[in-house]
């Protein structure tokens, strides 16, 4: 009954390759986020939708693009991988991205790139 | 753009001592504070907040203070235990557009029976 959850949980793959990662949310919010946790543990925010509407694109390369097929899902393509992909990465979501409300996070998928 | 900056980056106390954490932002337009705790391995989980029109807010053993004028909160520990070692965010929210939820570099707090 995970509320934020995202798939899989652990990736292993090698420069070039292309993967991605999906997240669901079973909260009804209309809002979810795409965050990246580097090794240092900076939390930096990447994407974020809207009710399936992209309204924060933070300087991440093209290679990354998101998807929303619809407000529950928010998934992560990533073309071309780059050793500095190798990080965590954290879905999340809250009610509405206009409030001043909390986020949930998902478990996070840890990307490692060879 | 809203930068938030944390101190210390890592805080070792011992078990029953008091732990602070302080961030700084520099968004004037920010008005919503939370905190998130995040366990190895786990992911980042909302352990207290605070909004602008309120000063200090306090959750049993934890309290978080907010001075606007000088645009800095603090997140106070009272009476540590080992479970409380963890890695600690702060982050601010700026009131313009979307959310968009700005963390801090976090603090490793590592409490010591």
């Amino acid at each position: 009954d995970t509320a934020v959850s995202q798939t899989p949980k652990y990736l292993v793959t090698q420069m070039g390759n292309d993967k991605s990662i999906k997240c669901e949310q079973n909260l009804g919010h209309d809002t979810m986020y795409w965050y990246k946790q580097d090794s240092k543990k900076f939390l930096k925010i990447m994407f974020s939708y809207n009710n399936k509407e992209l309204i924060i694109n933070e300087t991440v390369p093209n290679r990354f693009s998101p998807k929303s097929p619809d407000k529950a899902h928010l998934n992560l393509h990533i073309n071309s991988l780059e050793l500095g992909d190798s990080a965590v990465y954290f879905c999340a979501s809250n009610p509405s991205g206009r409030y001043n409300s909390p986020l949930h996070f998902g478990n996070g998928t840890r990307l490692t790139v060879t | 753009g809203e930068n938030v900056e944390q101190h210390p980056s890592t805080l070792s106390v011992q078990e029953g001592d008091s732990a602070v954490i302080k961030c700084t932002y520099s968004d004037s337009a920010s008005n919503y504070f939370p905190w998130y705790k995040q366990e190895l391995g786990k992911r980042p989980q909302l352990i207290i907040d605070i909004r602008s029109n309120v000063g200090e807010k306090k959750d049993q053993r934890i309290a978080v203070t907010l001075n606007k004028t000088a645009k800095h909160f603090s997140l106070h520990i009272t009476e540590t235990q080992p479970e409380d070692s963890a890695v600690y965010f702060c982050a601010a929210l700026s009131n313009t557009g979307f959310q968009k939820l700005v963390f801090g570099t976090g603090t490793r707090l590592l409490v010591s029976p």
